[in-house]
């Protein structure tokens, strides 16, 4: 079956933007995670959903960023006034349940560049 | 919190050579431990994973990992690499108690020469 996708492959915005990055994750996980990676180094963790609500947002760096997933399904991460620093791939994953013993499936990423 | 740390950057080996990738864990309770493999333009993909039992545990691609508890280690090893295992490995580690978010290590490019 399909896995998590994730739109756009890569968004390229300047400065003082808004952007929105979507993913679908695989039908009927309940979970959904974004992560964050910059370059060299590991995902780091923003935000995990467990059906329409954000169970845990201790990731998100400030209040400019903001992660919606109004139907329990599809997933919109908003970045308000970006910043050089908020470069990096954004990485969405879904867990059929709580990850751990559930697999986390990962998305193959946003690749995010502001000018 | 947890801590994951990928001792080595960058390993470069020849092909059919044995390759071992270092990971250490701090954490104040106990968790489960992940490998991923992450090839160029594409999303993470789960090797093997820790839960409990076995500590030897076997994986995808002819890797396996061994997790020793009283070094809070979960090297990676595979006895004889291949050009397509070139990629970057990352070690993560989750909370047994909540199952949430993982933590991930900075990771490991392993590079086979031909």
């Amino acid at each position: 079956g399909a896995g998590v996708s994730q739109t756009p492959s890569n968004k390229v915005t300047e400065k003082g933007k808004y952007v929105e990055l979507r993913c679908d994750p695989i039908s009927g996980h309940t979970a959904l995670y974004w992560y964050r990676q910059s370059l060299g180094q590991g995902p780091e963790f923003l935000i995990y959903f467990q059906g329409t609500g954000a169970a845990d947002d201790s990731g998100l760096p400030n209040d400019r960023f903001f992660a919606v997933r109004p139907e329990g399904s599809v997933s919109t991460l908003k970045i308000q006034r970006t910043e050089r620093g908020d470069s990096a791939v954004y990485l969405c994953a879904s867990s059929f349940g709580l990850a751990g013993f559930n697999e986390q499936f990962f998305g193959p990423g946003t690749r995010l560049t502001v000018l | 919190a947890q801590s994951v740390t990928q001792l080595d950057s960058q390993v470069p080996v020849f092909e059919e050579a044995p390759v071992e990738l270092r990971c250490n864990y701090s954490s104040s309770v106990s968790v489960y431990l992940f490998w991923y493999v992450q090839y160029p333009n594409q999303g993470l993909q789960l090797l093997l994973k820790y839960l409990s039992g076995s500590t030897l545990v076997k994986g995808i691609n002819g890797f396996e990992a061994e997790f020793n508890k009283s070094q809070t280690s979960f090297h990676l090893r595979k006895p004889s690499v291949h050009i397509s295992d070139t990629a970057e490995y990352f070690c993560a580690v989750i909370p047994s108690g909540s199952a949430r978010q993982l933590t991930f290590g900075s990771g490991t490019q392993l590079t086979v020469l031909p």
